[in-house]
C-alpha cells in the first residue's frame, strides 16, 4: 500500500531564506508524486508532479522538487522565500495514472520578515 | 474555464438533518474524486468516479454517506442523517488525461458544520 510521510508539520523559514520541506513516501511499483499547497479557506493548487520523466521537477512560483528512489523521497525546495508563499504544503502520491491521490498530513510554512 | 464548481461553500445543520454537496467538474474531465479534510485525519479520499461510475468508494465512512453522479457534468454527496461528527472541509476534484498523465484540479471545497 501506499502512504507518506511528510516530516515536520510545521516549517518556519525568513524571507529570502531557502525552503525544504521533506516527504517520503512508499509506493510497491513506481509512484506518481505531486505537491500541492493550500492557502486559508481555498481549496488545493497543484505546484508540481513527477511522472519519471525528469527526477528533478519545477514547478510554479520557482519551487522544485528532486526525486530520489533509493531514499524514497521527493522533497520541496525554493531558493528564496517569500512572504507569499506562507501557506500549507500537502505531498501525494498515487500508484497508478488516474486514480485516488494519498495526502501526507501537511507541513504549514510560515515565512517572516 | 471556471475551475471545479462546488456548492454550497458553507453549510451550517443540525445533527440529523440531511446535508447534499454538489460539484460541477472541469468540462471534458472524465474522472471526478470527492475528498474530506479534517484536523485529525487531513485529507482522505471519500470516493471517485470515472466516466460517471464509481470506481473506489471504501473511503466512504459509513451507509449514511452516498455519492452519485448522474452525468459528466454534475455529482452530489449525500450525508443522511448528520451527525457533529461529520463536520469538516469536503472537496470535489476532477481531473483528464493531460500529456499522458493525471493532474486532479480541486474545487473551493465545502465547509460542514454539524451542530
Amino acid at each position: 500500500a501506499q502512504s507518506v510521510t511528510q516530516l515536520g508539520s510545521h516549517v518556519s523559514v525568513s524571507e529570502g531564506a531557502l525552503v525544504l520541506l521533506r516527504c517520503n513516501y512508499s509506493s510497491s511499483v513506481p509512484p506518481y508524486l505531486f505537491w500541492y499547497v493550500q492557502y486559508p479557506n481555498q481549496g488545493l493548487q497543484l505546484l508540481l508532479k513527477y511522472t519519471s520523466a525528469a527526477t528533478l521537477v519545477k514547478g510554479i512560483n520557482g519551487f522544485e522538487a528532486e526525486f530520489k528512489k533509493s531514499e524514497t523521497s521527493f522533497h520541496l525546495t525554493k531558493p528564496s522565500a517569500h512572504m507569499s508563499d506562507a501557506a500549507e504544503y500537502f505531498c501525494a502520491v498515487s500508484h497508478q495514472a488516474g486514480t485516488a491521490l494519498i495526502f501526507g498530513k501537511g507541513t504549514t510554512l510560515s515565512v517572516s520578515s | 474555464d471556471a475551475g471545479v464548481i462546488q456548492s454550497p461553500r458553507h453549510e451550517v445543520t443540525e445533527m440529523g438533518q440531511e446535508v447534499t454537496l454538489r460539484c460541477k467538474p472541469i468540462s471534458g474531465h472524465n474522472s471526478l474524486f470527492w475528498y474530506r479534510q479534517t484536523m485529525m485525519r487531513g485529507l482522505e479520499l471519500l470516493i471517485y468516479f470515472n466516466n460517471n461510475v464509481p470506481i473506489d468508494d471504501s473511503g466512504m465512512p459509513e451507509d449514511r454517506f452516498s455519492a452519485k453522479m448522474p452525468n459528466a457534468s454534475f455529482s452530489t454527496l449525500k450525508i443522511q442523517p448528520s451527525e457533529p461528527r461529520d463536520s469538516a472541509v469536503y472537496f470535489c476534484a476532477s481531473s483528464s488525461r493531460t500529456g499522458g498523465y493525471y493532474e486532479q484540479y480541486f474545487g473551493p471545497g465545502t465547509r460542514l458544520t454539524v451542530t
